[in-house]
């Protein structure tokens, strides 16, 4: 199975920062990773798909860009509606889904 | 508009089994496949399974594979998931999601992304 980590694990950040985090796969998935939001009692939403596209109706500041095994999320400008846990999740053709620990972004 | 509504909470005993429901609605259910991930207390996501929807075409998590089936109902636009012999460890909140497709031509359809989710299904198992 594909390993996914992601970096960091938690990070402390105020509005308006510009946030960044990473996801490594443990082989090449070339652009299959989708990022997903997750708020306390809720359930994931889905932002980014296939590294790099932007779900509909989710706002231009949230961009995702990589491919191979390397990946990166970026939160341009935080509002105080993106304190959450960010998810990286790989998929393919013939092997299972597997997502990443999770990156906790919380309030400095 | 699209949904997906989940069954209740379910408390059972080690080695009893629980059938969650995934009630559908706003889409055509056999054009998307339907995933269930759970979240056990203060963890992270684990995928469990996918089932393709219009030819019940399932894939589960290796570790799971022994234990859980996943079912659709196409009368009714609604999907389920068993788990069988539950263990401490299987306590965990259960959501069913919407999957979007991608084709391959030599081996079919396979999963993409979750764009849809259910609220979930907290799943209580303790003697």
């Amino acid at each position: 199975d594909i390993q996914m980590t992601q970096s960091p694990s938690s990070l402390s950040a105020s509005v308006g920062d510009r946030v960044t985090m990473t996801c490594q796969a443990s082989q090449d998935i070339t652009t299959s990773l989708n990022w997903y939001q997750q708020k306390p009692g809720e359930a994931p939403k889905l932002l980014i798909y296939d590294a790099s596209n932007l779900e509909r109706g989710v706002p231009s500041r949230f961009s995702g860009s990589g491919s191979g095994t390397d990946f990166t999320f970026t939160i341009s400008g935080l509002q105080p509606e993106d304190f959450a846990t960010y998810y990286c999740q790989q998929y393919g053709n013939l092997r299972p889904i597997t997502f990443g620990p999770g990156t906790k972004v919380d309030i400095k | 508009q699209v949904h997906l509504t989940q069954s209740g909470a379910e408390v059972k005993k080690p080695g009893a089994s629980v059938k969650i429901s995934c009630k559908t609605s706003g889409y055509t259910f056999t054009s998307y496949g339907l995933s269930w991930v759970r979240q056990a207390p203060g963890q992270g996501l684990e995928w469990i399974g996918w089932i393709n929807a219009y030819n019940v075409n399932t894939k589960y998590a290796p570790e799971l594979q022994d234990r859980v089936t996943l079912t659709t109902d196409t009368s009714t636009d609604t999907g389920y998931m068993e788990i069988r012999s539950l263990r401490s460890d299987d306590t965990a909140v259960y959501f069913c999601a919407r999957v979007r497709l991608r084709y391959d031509s030599v081996t079919g359809y396979y999963p993409c992304c979750f764009d849809y989710w259910g609220q979930g299904s907290q799943v209580i198992v303790s003697s």
